[in-house]
């Protein structure tokens, strides 16, 4: 199946804890994004990457930090996680050359802090 | 002023009328448009994109698309108890980034 893929579906975690999420995008698309929902269900970008590139970086804590390996994957590492970063994850991804620009996400990391 | 603003809803309409969701956006030079569906607990979903003023149809959703006025709209015919879900307006903004609106909560009446 050609899709945006992430693991885990589900992250409970103690406060001060370190935790990774973990995506995967097999469209042969460019960019790849992480974007927080909160519990208003407001989605808010966080970070993208063309081709391996930080190209957005909002006003993130510095407790998060992605890594793109390569163009198919993005990862989104937190330290020190705390009560607030209580919240679904999406990982999205999409071809910028190509003038379509629709963009797809993955299924989401649902993460609680305890 | 947000850059894309929908009524947070929920909108109520009953099975087989026509519901009508709307947004505005504020990046003038913005170029593609789209509208998203979210069940609860799921991703959103691409539904529709429009790039051009006018119409533009897929099924029993239109989009419908006003640069002068810097306004998109999903019309979605013959409601469907299963088109209950979160409605996301998006817009690629000046800056390449697709911003989302807050999204408007659609609730069809069996």
């Amino acid at each position: 199946d050609t899709a945006v893929s992430q693991t885990p579906k589900y992250l409970v975690t103690q406060m001060g804890n370190d935790k990774s999420i973990k995506c995967e995008q097999n469209l042969g698309h460019d960019t790849m994004y992480w974007y927080k929902q909160d519990s208003k269900k407001f989605l808010k970008i966080m970070f993208s990457y063309n081709n391996k590139e930080l190209i957005i970086n909002e006003t993130v804590p510095n407790r998060f930090s992605p890594k793109s390996p390569d163009k198919a994957h993005l990862n989104l590492h937190i330290n020190s996680l705390e009560l607030g970063d209580s919240a679904v994850y999406f990982c999205a991804s999409r071809a910028t050359a190509t003038g379509v620009n629709e963009q797809f996400f993955g299924p989401g990391t649902r993460l609680t802090v305890l | 002023q947000k850059e894309v603003e929908q009524n947070s809803g929920p909108l109520s309409v009953p099975e087989g009328a026509i519901a009508s969701l709307n947004c505005t956006y504020s990046d003038r030079v913005s170029q593609s448009f789209f509208w998203y569906r979210q069940y609860s607990g799921k991703s959103p979903e691409l539904i529709m994109s429009i790039y051009s003023n006018g119409d533009k149809e897929d099924g029993r959703f239109t989009a419908q698309l006003n640069k002068a006025s810097q306004y998109v709209s999903l019309l979605i015919r013959d409601s469907q108890p299963s088109d209950s879900a979160t409605y996301l307006c998006a817009v690629l903004n000046r800056d390449d980034k697709i911003i989302f609106g807050k999204g408007t909560r659609l609730h069809i009446l069996p």
